[in-house]
């Protein structure tokens, strides 16, 4: 079992619509979440963080977590063609402090 | 966030060659990170590289093949030592700037093609 797992897509979503990115992780003592942005020949840009259980939203985007369910999800409302990249989970474990990615989702934005 | 520099941004290498990588953070970061990321894939932690002392490797990952150097706070290397053509990547450096919150900040990473 991957130790942070995402579905690779493509995942395409009209514009406007609600993109929704899910993800999962083994290590239920896990305690930091991440999801990151990597547009096509760029690095990856930190756009959410979340530490507790329940939503946590900056602008159009919305981090929800459930560690009992070891689940963490990315909503982007209002989807726009310039969210189309690829958004990588990434997962803080209980024993290190190195942050384990997932292979990331791969999202297009249809106008 | 803290500004991360890397150098060189791509190149184009012989195979057997070594390549060193520069990575500079504008500010004192404690964690220094690693990653590799080849094409298509998700980003894998070659190294923590630690102030002062040898940097810790994930497994997978040797020092002879990718020695590392943490002179001070704000600067590291990383060596990609006799190269081959699976060693075609990105590299990317990726400090730790908020303890409290324990987030990574990527530098723009460098191009590797070994021919």
């Amino acid at each position: 079992q991957k130790e942070v797992e995402q579905n690779s897509g493509p995942l395409s979503v009209p514009e406007g619509a609600i993109a929704s990115l899910n993800c999962t992780y083994s290590d239920r003592g896990s305690q930091s979440f991440f999801w990151y942005r990597q547009y096509s020949g760029k690095s990856p840009e930190l756009i959410m963080s979340i530490y507790s259980n329940g939503d946590k939203e900056d602008g159009r985007f919305t981090a929800q977590l459930n560690k009992a369910s070891q689940y963490v999800s990315l909503l982007i409302r209002d989807s726009q063609p310039s969210d189309s990249a690829t958004y990588l989970c990434a997962v803080k474990g209980s024993s290190a402090s190195k942050i384990i990615f997932g292979s990331g989702t791969r999202l297009s934005i249809r106008p | 966030s803290a500004v991360i520099s890397q150098k060189p941004s791509r190149d184009i290498c012989q195979r057997g060659t070594s390549l060193t990588i520069q990575c500079q953070v504008d500010s004192q970061v404690t964690m220094m990170f690693w990653y590799r990321q080849q094409p298509g894939q998700s980003l894998t932690l070659i190294a923590t590289a630690n102030q002062g002392s040898e940097a810790t490797y994930e497994s997978g990952f040797v020092i002879d093949k990718f020695p590392i150097s943490r002179p001070n706070l704000t600067f590291s290397t990383l060596t990609v030592s006799n190269m081959s053509p699976e060693d075609s990547s990105i590299y990317l450096c990726s400090v730790d700037e908020d303890r409290a919150q324990e987030t990574q900040y990527f530098g723009p990473g460098t191009r590797l093609l070994v021919l």
